[in-house]
């Protein structure tokens, strides 16, 4: 167990649907970054949350956003879901701003567009 | 640009070592990052080198040369249960790029 924490497990949703992942940090961790893991790809980093401040954007499309509240949990918001939307959402944190500490990575979130 | 190459797959047979490579080009280089990853869960942590050499911990090994973009993951006296994939990503400026990862097939 990582000490990260991702609701819901798994989501099934339609196209053109909204949906909102929702993540918790270690205890500690200030850091909290998204990533896009599909069916063939690597891991696709999305966008990189700071103490509640944005730190650093990916391949985040327009269509997602997110945000990191003051106690410090993040929620990933994905509109006007497309099928390759699908894949699996893994939320990270580390201690850190600076990309030299490990990430913990919560279980991830399987989100289904249909 | 960021690349970053590590081979698909590679099959190995428990007790033996197999060694995974990986090649990167990256802007404002803060280290490589070594996560095992089984299907369908999260990636977890294995190894970080910032320095040239190799790093030791347990059946896990990781190398680093930063003059050549080039690292590798050594897994000695394989188990079963180190079937999963290995994924490379590097440390940037702000950011961690991942490669897709290295498929590792554990026969008995």
């Amino acid at each position: 167990d990582s000490g990260v924490t991702q609701t819901p497990k798994h989501l099934i949703t339609a196209t053109g649907q909204r949906v909102t992942l929702r993540c918790s940090p270690r205890s500690g961790d200030l850091s909290v970054y998204w990533y896009q893991q599909s069916l063939d790809q690597g891991l696709q980093f999305l966008i990189q949350y700071y103490n509640g401040e944005e730190r650093a954007k990916g391949n985040i499309l327009e269509r997602f956003s997110a945000q990191q509240f003051p106690d410090l949990h993040s929620e990933l918001n994905l509109s006007s879901l497309e099928l390759g939307d699908s894949a699996l959402y893994f939320c990270a944190s580390s201690i850190s701003q600076e990309p030299t500490y490990e990430q913990y990575f919560g279980p991830g979130t399987r989100l289904t567009v249909t | 640009g960021q690349n970053i190459d590590q081979p698909t797959e590679m099959t190995a047979t428990e007790g033996a070592i197999v060694q995974i490579n990986c090649t990167y080009q990256t802007s404002g280089f803060n280290g490589l990052f070594w996560y095992q990853q089984h299907a369908g869960e999260a990636p977890t942590f294995l190894s970080y080198n910032v320095l040239d050499g190799l790093e030791e911990k347990g059946r896990f090994s990781s190398f680093l040369s930063r003059s050549k973009g080039y690292s590798y993951l050594l897994l000695k006296e394989l188990q079963m249960k180190d079937s999963a994939s290995y994924l490379c990503a590097t440390s940037g400026t702000y950011k961690y790029i991942f490669g897709t990862g290295t498929r590792l097939k554990v026969l008995a």
